[in-house]
């Protein structure tokens, strides 16, 4: 079955204090790997795709990496304003024909900065 | 104006009502999905729609329905509502060549 698991739960940074968010996951046939933001009160945004082993993207303070059983959320220098919860989510490759690749959410990570 | 809307964005019922939520988009995607967020669970799909005659049950679609009224609108139905249905119910959508989800603000159910 496929899991994505998140670590810490909660995460409280100073701004300025760099850290990383983590995602584990096991699934049969990795599709992608996506990072999603959610802010209290809204839907997830999407932040990033990876879909290999070794890739890399960035967007301002933030970069994920993809190794074969996890990826890290790489936050530089952050400021109240990342404060948000973070979500992974593995699709599966398709099973066949036109069958839609599983998604497959984490809990997500709370993360808090202080400024 | 949001790309993705959902109404309403909060909504108290009870035991046994009938209820529908709507899911409006303006971004010309052809794949909708709707999804329940519940605390220390996750996201979970609901039900998927490809385009209008294409609909599948996702993951947890026991006491749901839905309805492709166009490509723009989809609606998930609660036949008889029950307390566990309480959760946050999420929209979202994405073009058919891209794997990026855009999602809606979200509705808010509890029931009674």
């Amino acid at each position: 079955e496929d899991q994505v698991t998140q670590s810490p739960e909660a995460l409280r940074l100073q701004e300025g204090e760099s850290s990383s968010l983590n995602c584990s996951y096991t699934v049969s046939g990795l599709r992608g790997l996506f990072w999603y933001r959610q802010d209290p009160g809204k839907g997830p945004e999407f932040l990033f795709t990876l879909y290999s082993a070794g890739e890399e993207k960035e967007k301002e303070r933030l970069k994920a990496t993809l190794t074969k059983k996890e990826s890290f959320l790489h936050i530089t220098a952050p400021k109240p304003e990342d404060s948000a919860t973070y979500l992974c989510a593995v699709r599966q490759a398709k099973a066949g024909g036109t069958s839609y690749g599983k998604l497959t959410f984490g809990q997500g990570t709370i993360l808090t900065v202080h400024p | 104006d949001a790309d993705v809307t959902q109404t309403p964005r909060n909504r108290i019922t009870k035991t046994g009502k009938r209820i529908m939520l709507e899911c409006s988009q303006t971004k010309g995607h052809d794949r909708m999905y709707w999804y329940r967020q519940d605390p220390g669970l996750g996201l979970r799909l609901i039900y998927y729609s490809f385009d209008v005659k294409d609909i599948n049950k996702g993951e947890i679609s026991d006491g749901y329905s839905v309805s492709r009224q166009a490509q723009a609108k989809f609606s998930l139905s609660l036949e008889s509502a029950i307390p566990n249905q309480t959760a946050l119910y999420f929209c979202a959508t994405s073009d058919f060549n891209s794997d990026e989800q855009y999602f809606g603000p979200g509705t808010r159910l509890t029931v009674t």
